[in-house]
Protein backbone atom coordinates (compact mmCIF):
# COMPACT_ATOMS: atom_id res chain seq x y z
CA UNK A 1 0.00 0.00 0.00
CA UNK A 2 1.31 3.62 -1.08
CA UNK A 3 2.66 6.26 1.59
CA UNK A 4 0.55 8.98 1.16
CA UNK A 5 2.55 12.22 0.98
CA UNK A 6 1.76 15.88 1.80
CA UNK A 7 2.13 18.63 0.33
CA UNK A 8 1.81 17.59 -2.94
CA UNK A 9 4.09 20.66 -3.53
CA UNK A 10 6.22 23.47 -1.90
CA UNK A 11 7.78 26.68 -2.63
CA UNK A 12 9.83 28.80 -0.92
CA UNK A 13 12.26 31.18 -0.88
CA UNK A 14 16.02 30.11 0.26
CA UNK A 15 16.58 30.33 3.95
CA UNK A 16 13.10 29.45 4.62
CA UNK A 17 12.44 25.66 6.19
CA UNK A 18 10.17 23.37 5.06
CA UNK A 19 8.42 20.01 6.50
CA UNK A 20 7.22 17.02 4.07
CA UNK A 21 4.89 14.22 5.57
CA UNK A 22 4.41 10.75 5.16
CA UNK A 23 1.59 8.03 6.33
CA UNK A 24 0.89 4.89 5.67
CA UNK A 25 -2.34 3.15 6.65
CA UNK A 26 -0.02 0.18 8.02
CA UNK A 27 2.09 -0.63 10.41
CA UNK A 28 5.94 0.49 9.37
CA UNK A 29 9.29 -1.02 10.00
CA UNK A 30 11.32 1.75 8.44
CA UNK A 31 11.15 4.84 6.50
CA UNK A 32 13.68 5.80 3.74
CA UNK A 33 13.98 9.48 2.32
CA UNK A 34 15.05 10.35 -1.45
CA UNK A 35 15.29 13.09 -3.57
CA UNK A 36 15.42 13.90 -6.71
CA UNK A 37 16.64 16.28 -8.80
CA UNK A 38 15.10 16.59 -12.61
CA UNK A 39 16.17 14.58 -15.19
CA UNK A 40 18.39 12.85 -12.84
CA UNK A 41 17.51 9.04 -10.68
CA UNK A 42 17.05 9.42 -6.70
CA UNK A 43 19.33 9.88 -4.26
CA UNK A 44 19.00 8.39 -0.46
CA UNK A 45 18.99 10.70 2.19
CA UNK A 46 18.22 8.88 5.21
CA UNK A 47 16.42 5.58 6.30
CA UNK A 48 14.90 5.50 9.71
CA UNK A 49 14.29 1.93 11.67
CA UNK A 50 12.68 2.40 14.96
CA UNK A 51 9.36 4.17 16.31
CA UNK A 52 10.47 7.54 17.35
CA UNK A 53 13.51 7.87 16.21
CA UNK A 54 14.97 11.28 14.44
CA UNK A 55 18.12 11.36 12.29
CA UNK A 56 20.15 14.25 11.05
CA UNK A 57 21.97 15.01 7.70
CA UNK A 58 23.19 18.59 7.71
CA UNK A 59 20.45 20.42 7.74
CA UNK A 60 18.30 17.83 6.86
CA UNK A 61 16.83 15.65 9.35
CA UNK A 62 13.46 13.39 10.09
CA UNK A 63 11.57 11.83 12.57
CA UNK A 64 9.61 8.28 12.51
CA UNK A 65 6.50 8.13 15.18
CA UNK A 66 6.08 4.51 14.58
CA UNK A 67 2.84 4.29 16.47
CA UNK A 68 1.39 7.32 14.66
CA UNK A 69 2.39 5.21 11.18
CA UNK A 70 3.77 8.26 10.14
CA UNK A 71 7.44 10.37 9.15
CA UNK A 72 8.37 13.76 9.00
CA UNK A 73 11.09 15.57 6.82
CA UNK A 74 11.99 18.57 8.12
CA UNK A 75 14.69 20.94 5.67
CA UNK A 76 15.75 24.23 7.47
CA UNK A 77 17.31 27.36 6.24
CA UNK A 78 16.78 26.14 2.77
CA UNK A 79 19.39 26.30 0.13
CA UNK A 80 18.78 26.60 -3.69
CA UNK A 81 20.26 23.18 -4.00
CA UNK A 82 17.63 21.25 -2.08
CA UNK A 83 15.28 21.76 -4.85
CA UNK A 84 13.79 18.44 -6.07
CA UNK A 85 11.16 16.22 -5.68
CA UNK A 86 11.39 14.17 -1.90
CA UNK A 87 10.30 11.09 -1.93
CA UNK A 88 9.42 8.46 1.27
CA UNK A 89 9.13 5.00 1.05
CA UNK A 90 7.89 2.61 3.50
CA UNK A 91 8.48 -0.49 4.35
CA UNK A 92 5.96 -3.05 6.89
CA UNK A 93 7.49 -5.82 9.11
CA UNK A 94 8.62 -8.37 7.22
CA UNK A 95 7.75 -7.49 3.83
CA UNK A 96 10.34 -7.39 0.61
CA UNK A 97 9.73 -4.69 -0.62
CA UNK A 98 10.19 -0.55 -0.32
CA UNK A 99 7.19 1.11 -1.63
CA UNK A 100 7.58 5.07 -2.55
CA UNK A 101 4.82 7.80 -1.91
CA UNK A 102 3.20 9.94 -4.60
CA UNK A 103 6.86 12.60 -3.97
CA UNK A 104 6.75 16.14 -2.76
CA UNK A 105 7.82 18.64 -5.48
CA UNK A 106 10.05 21.31 -3.08
CA UNK A 107 11.08 24.59 -5.29
CA UNK A 108 13.31 27.07 -3.38
CA UNK A 109 13.70 30.26 -5.22
CA UNK A 110 16.54 32.58 -4.47
CA UNK B 1 33.25 4.35 -12.04
CA UNK B 2 29.85 4.31 -11.98
CA UNK B 3 28.20 2.60 -9.32
CA UNK B 4 24.72 1.11 -11.45
CA UNK B 5 24.75 1.78 -14.96
CA UNK B 6 21.93 1.30 -17.48
CA UNK B 7 22.23 0.86 -21.30
CA UNK B 8 20.74 2.41 -23.36
CA UNK B 9 19.72 5.90 -21.39
CA UNK B 10 17.15 6.62 -24.38
CA UNK B 11 14.72 4.35 -26.18
CA UNK B 12 12.34 5.48 -28.73
CA UNK B 13 10.20 2.58 -30.63
CA UNK B 14 6.94 1.87 -32.02
CA UNK B 15 3.96 -0.24 -30.44
CA UNK B 16 4.80 -4.28 -31.03
CA UNK B 17 7.98 -4.01 -31.12
CA UNK B 18 10.33 -5.85 -28.53
CA UNK B 19 13.12 -4.22 -26.44
CA UNK B 20 15.59 -4.35 -23.98
CA UNK B 21 17.22 -2.31 -20.89
CA UNK B 22 20.70 -3.58 -19.59
CA UNK B 23 21.53 -3.00 -15.71
CA UNK B 24 25.00 -3.97 -13.85
CA UNK B 25 26.52 -2.92 -10.81
CA UNK B 26 30.12 -2.55 -9.43
CA UNK B 27 28.94 -2.45 -5.69
CA UNK B 28 28.81 -5.93 -4.63
CA UNK B 29 25.52 -5.76 -3.94
CA UNK B 30 23.19 -8.82 -3.41
CA UNK B 31 19.70 -7.67 -4.53
CA UNK B 32 18.89 -5.50 -7.69
CA UNK B 33 15.53 -4.17 -8.74
CA UNK B 34 13.80 -2.47 -11.55
CA UNK B 35 11.34 0.50 -10.55
CA UNK B 36 9.39 2.17 -13.66
CA UNK B 37 8.35 5.90 -12.91
CA UNK B 38 5.63 7.83 -15.23
CA UNK B 39 4.89 10.49 -16.36
CA UNK B 40 3.33 12.02 -12.85
CA UNK B 41 6.76 10.92 -11.37
CA UNK B 42 4.83 7.67 -9.11
CA UNK B 43 8.03 5.00 -8.64
CA UNK B 44 6.45 1.86 -8.64
CA UNK B 45 8.71 -1.23 -7.71
CA UNK B 46 8.51 -3.94 -10.69
CA UNK B 47 10.86 -6.66 -9.74
CA UNK B 48 13.61 -7.27 -7.42
CA UNK B 49 16.63 -9.72 -7.20
CA UNK B 50 18.49 -11.25 -4.45
CA UNK B 51 21.78 -12.95 -5.54
CA UNK B 52 19.82 -14.08 -8.66
CA UNK B 53 16.39 -15.45 -7.32
CA UNK B 54 13.76 -13.70 -8.19
CA UNK B 55 12.13 -12.55 -4.97
CA UNK B 56 9.89 -9.66 -5.87
CA UNK B 57 7.46 -10.16 -8.72
CA UNK B 58 4.94 -7.02 -8.24
CA UNK B 59 1.41 -7.34 -10.74
CA UNK B 60 3.47 -6.33 -13.91
CA UNK B 61 2.07 -7.65 -17.00
CA UNK B 62 3.85 -10.73 -18.36
CA UNK B 63 5.22 -8.85 -21.53
CA UNK B 64 8.17 -7.69 -19.10
CA UNK B 65 10.61 -10.12 -17.93
CA UNK B 66 13.83 -9.51 -15.80
CA UNK B 67 16.91 -12.17 -15.94
CA UNK B 68 19.83 -11.77 -13.59
CA UNK B 69 22.68 -13.94 -15.38
CA UNK B 70 24.76 -13.20 -12.37
CA UNK B 71 24.41 -10.64 -9.67
CA UNK B 72 26.01 -8.08 -10.90
CA UNK B 73 23.76 -7.92 -13.52
CA UNK B 74 19.70 -7.40 -13.95
CA UNK B 75 18.26 -7.21 -17.58
CA UNK B 76 14.64 -6.18 -18.57
CA UNK B 77 13.34 -7.52 -21.41
CA UNK B 78 9.77 -6.28 -22.86
CA UNK B 79 7.90 -7.38 -25.73
CA UNK B 80 5.01 -5.93 -28.04
CA UNK B 81 5.70 -2.81 -26.19
CA UNK B 82 2.08 -0.60 -25.63
CA UNK B 83 1.93 3.05 -25.21
CA UNK B 84 1.62 2.97 -21.31
CA UNK B 85 4.76 1.53 -21.01
CA UNK B 86 6.27 4.76 -21.76
CA UNK B 87 8.42 5.84 -19.04
CA UNK B 88 11.40 6.27 -17.30
CA UNK B 89 12.94 2.88 -16.09
CA UNK B 90 15.49 2.86 -13.13
CA UNK B 91 17.84 0.00 -12.37
CA UNK B 92 18.53 -0.06 -8.66
CA UNK B 93 20.80 -2.09 -6.06
CA UNK B 94 21.35 -2.48 -2.30
CA UNK B 95 23.63 -4.31 -0.16
CA UNK B 96 20.84 -5.76 1.73
CA UNK B 97 16.94 -6.89 0.43
CA UNK B 98 14.66 -8.06 2.22
CA UNK B 99 12.91 -6.74 5.40
CA UNK B 100 16.39 -4.80 6.07
CA UNK B 101 16.23 -3.55 2.97
CA UNK B 102 19.04 -0.94 2.87
CA UNK B 103 20.15 2.52 0.89
CA UNK B 104 19.10 2.22 -3.03
CA UNK B 105 21.23 2.90 -5.21
CA UNK B 106 19.69 4.17 -8.61
CA UNK B 107 20.95 3.93 -12.31
CA UNK B 108 20.55 7.10 -14.40
CA UNK B 109 17.22 6.04 -15.71
CA UNK B 110 16.57 4.40 -18.96
CA UNK B 111 13.53 7.14 -20.35
CA UNK B 112 11.45 4.73 -22.90
CA UNK B 113 8.70 6.25 -25.37
CA UNK B 114 6.58 3.99 -27.14
CA UNK B 115 5.17 5.95 -30.49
Amino acid sequence: QQPVQSPQAVILREGEDAVINCSSSKALYSVHWYRQKHGEAPVFLMILLKGGEQKGHEKISASFNEKKQQSSLYLTASQLSYSGTYFCGTQKGGAQKLVFGQGTRLTINP
Amino acid sequence: DTAVSQTPKYLVTQMGNDKSIKCEQNLGHDTMYWYKQDSKKFLKIMFSYNNKELIINETVPNRFSPKSPDKAHLNLHINSLELGDSAVYFCASSRLGGANTGELFFGEGSRLTVL
